[in-house]
């Protein structure tokens, strides 16, 4: 399996455009999240799907952010508009339910985001 | 305070053991863990231990846990260049929504 594919890797932008991240998760996961990774507040949960549905947003920072999952295979994260403190690495992540060790959490490699 | 805490940066030499440590709040934990991020990568499990554990050792890994403190570390024995990065601890219980909690991220610098 390729694993949690991510895209883009980078994306610099300047203050007021649209921004979307996209995620791949594994194939038969049945979890996905997204988080959003800075120096200042470390790993941050902002939002996870279960079987596509959204169950828990609150992670979300504000309107400007939203997140949809119209399938299995495919998330995405969306600002709108962007502003220089979204500037972060945001991963994707998917796992099977259970919570048994092995149904641990895999992430993608991240997509580094500048908004200048 | 944060559920789960561990200190930011530890700076090791090469051949020496590394000890990273995690402490966490809540007494219902069930799963601990380590994980691993490597520079331009996302996080990789390293490894777990189950709440009813007290020791796992896995290679040059040894996971000690100490429910009562709530305290886990992480040691590396014979530790390398290569493993240089940040690790994370994070816990999670059963009964409910399986979501880890994460702390902020350990940063081992290993020198020559």
């Amino acid at each position: 399996d390729a694993g949690v594919i991510q895209s883009p890797r980078h994306e610099v932008t300047e203050m007021g455009q649209e921004v979307t991240l996209r995620c791949k998760p594994i194939s038969g996961h049945d979890y996905l999240f997204w988080y959003r990774q800075t120096m200042m507040r470390g790993l941050e949960l902002l939002i996870y799907f279960n079987n596509n549905v959204p169950i828990d947003d609150s992670g979300m920072p504000e309107d400007r952010f939203s997140a949809k999952m119209p399938n299995a295979s495919f998330s995405t994260l969306k600002i709108q508009p962007s502003e220089p403190r979204d500037s972060a690495v945001y991963f994707c992540a998917s796992s099977l339910p259970g919570g048994a060790p092995i149904d641990t959490q895999y992430f993608g490699p991240g997509t580094r985001l500048t908004v200048l | 305070g944060e559920d789960v805490e561990q200190s930011l940066f530890l700076s090791v030499r090469e051949g020496d053991s590394s000890v990273i440590n995690c402490t966490y709040t809540d007494s219902s934990s069930t799963y601990l863990y380590w994980y691993k991020q490597e520079p331009g990568a996302g996080l990789q499990l390293l490894t777990y231990i189950f709440s009813n554990m007290d020791m796992k050792q896995d290679q040059r890994l040894t996971v000690l846990l100490n429910k009562k403190d709530k305290h886990l570390s992480l040691r590396i024995a014979d530790t390398q260049t290569g493993d240089s990065a940040i690790y994370f601890c994070a816990e999670s219980r059963t009964g409910g929504s399986y979501i880890p909690t994460f702390g902020r991220g350990t940063s081992l610098i290993v020198h020559p």
